[in-house]
């Protein structure tokens, strides 16, 4: 089975530039996650979808971040315009359903720089 | 607002000896807890999970846990520790209420040595 996959890997900006991350979550997962990852520090709920619709998004900086899944399926992530203390990795994760029990699968994250 | 405290930042074992990593918890209702694992450039990895039932849950790599609600705790322990368990472990927790979030600990690096 294969796993959460994400791209890129590895982004460097400047700030005030705009970035978009992409994840593809396993195969018949439909609840899909994205996390903000700060160095030292736990990862952060972004925003979590239900097939293609938001269930939460709380705390999702919507000035500048935006998610979306159009298809149900895979998802982007985007920051515009990006600020210093946007550097981090930031995680996709899916899981089999909403329900609270269920453990979710990670990918490998993205690592973002903004200088 | 639910949380999780994991109060060591680095546990460190010798081979053969062996391990706990501490996580305590703060929700209201019952918690579902979890527990993950990060390898260096690796994404989250699932090692196990209390729901409801037994207190002391086994997970993947011989780990387990026990969850103690008086004292709203959910250590991670492992009878023999291995050099390759040294990595970052996340203690999570989600309350059963219409898909509610997932709240992680910072995370403790645990070095295991030979």
């Amino acid at each position: 089975e294969a796993g959460v996959a994400q791209s890129p890997r590895y982004k460097i900006i400047e700030k005030r530039q705009s970035v978009a991350f992409w994840c593809n979550p396993i195969s018949g997962h439909a609840t899909l996650y994205w996390y903000q990852q700060i160095l030292g520090q736990g990862p952060k709920l972004l925003i979590q979808f239900q097939n293609n619709g938001v269930v939460d998004d709380s705390q999702l900086p919507k000035d500048r971040f935006s998610a979306e899944r159009l298809k149900g399926v895979d998802s982007t992530l985007k920051i515009q315009p990006a600020k210093l203390e946007d550097s981090a990795v930031y995680l996709c994760a899916s899981s089999q359903s909403r329900v609270e029990s269920y453990e979710q699968y990670f990918g490998p994250g993205t690592r973002l720089t903004v200088t | 607002a639910q949380s999780v405290a994991q109060p060591e930042d680095q546990v460190n074992v010798a081979e053969g000896n062996p391990l706990t990593v501490k996580c305590t918890y703060s929700v209201s209702g019952n918690p579902y807890l979890f527990w993950y694992v990060q390898y260096p450039n690796r994404g989250l990895q699932f090692l196990l999970k209390y729901i409801t039932g037994d207190n002391l849950v086994k997970g993947s790599y011989g780990f387990e846990a026990e969850f103690n609600k008086s004292q709203t705790s959910f250590h991670l322990k492992k009878p023999s520790a291995l050099v390759s368990d040294s990595a970052l472990y996340f203690c999570a927790v989600r309350v059963p209420t219409n898909a509610g979030k997932s709240t992680f600990g910072d995370g403790t690096t645990l070095t295991v040595k030979p």
